[in-house]
């Protein structure tokens, strides 16, 4: 099946810095890839959709100054916690599909511990 | 608003055995769902996928049943082996290409 692959796995920082995280689609493109946020022991939930070429779109509550998200490419989709607390240690996902109804594919995850 | 939501929040099954694991959602126009399985800090990974246009769906070991009358999803994992335990998140798709997740189910293999 298709590859996402999300880096980093894992990121501590201190509170105020800033973090990216990386998300690609290995061998296929995609116009359209989706960020999740997962606390604990808890369901995945849907931050934004990031669209190629144009400004994401955000699921109410969240805000978009503070999760930036730049879709540069069709494989590349970046997600930056801006000046990080530690209320945004999570667990954040990325999915993209090969085409419009297609399956989703997920990232590995990336843990993010604000100190 | 629209939900998705899954009847047991855990599940114990002896090793060998078979697993059911059942999904109510709310949408009712909802064409597509989709089973994930969730392995600790990692992320979801497909399952099987079923549309509305069918009732059942068999993969390897995995069937997933889908009834529509009552918005009602199921997936079930025969002869359970230790390497099912995850958690498993049921999800749906209204048409708009975003997916709405179950709250997830813990799955145990007791050896």
């Amino acid at each position: 099946g298709a590859v996402v692959s999300q880096h980093p796995s894992w990121v501590i920082c201190k509170s105020g810095t800033s973090v990216k995280i990386e998300c690609r689609s290995l061998d296929f493109q995609a116009t359209t890839m989706f960020w999740y946020r997962q606390f604990p022991k808890q369901s995945l939930m849907l931050m934004a959709t990031s669209n190629e070429g144009s400004k994401a779109t955000y699921e109410q509550g969240v805000e978009k100054d503070k999760f930036l998200i730049n879709h540069a490419s069709l494989t590349l989709s970046t997600l930056t916690v801006t000046s990080a607390h530690p209320e945004d240690s999570s667990f954040y996902i990325c999915s993209a599909a090969q085409g419009a109804g297609e399956k989703l594919f997920f990232g590995s995850g990336t843990q993010l511990s604000v100190l | 608003g629209e939900s998705v939501g899954l009847h047991l929040p855990t599940l114990s099954v002896q090793e060998g055995d078979n697993s059911i694991i059942n999904c109510a959602y709310s949408n009712s126009a909802s064409d597509y769902f989709i089973w994930y399985k969730q392995e600790s800090g990692k992320g979801p990974q497909f399952i099987i996928d079923i549309r509305s246009n069918m009732d059942k769906r068999q993969g390897q070991r995995v069937t997933v049943l889908l009834n529509k009358t009552v918005k009602h999803l199921s997936l079930q994992i025969a002869a359970t082996q230790p390497g099912d335990s995850a958690v498993y998140f049921c999800a749906e798709n209204g048409g708009n290409e975003k997916l709405t997740f179950g709250t997830g189910t813990r799955l145990t293999i007791i050896p």
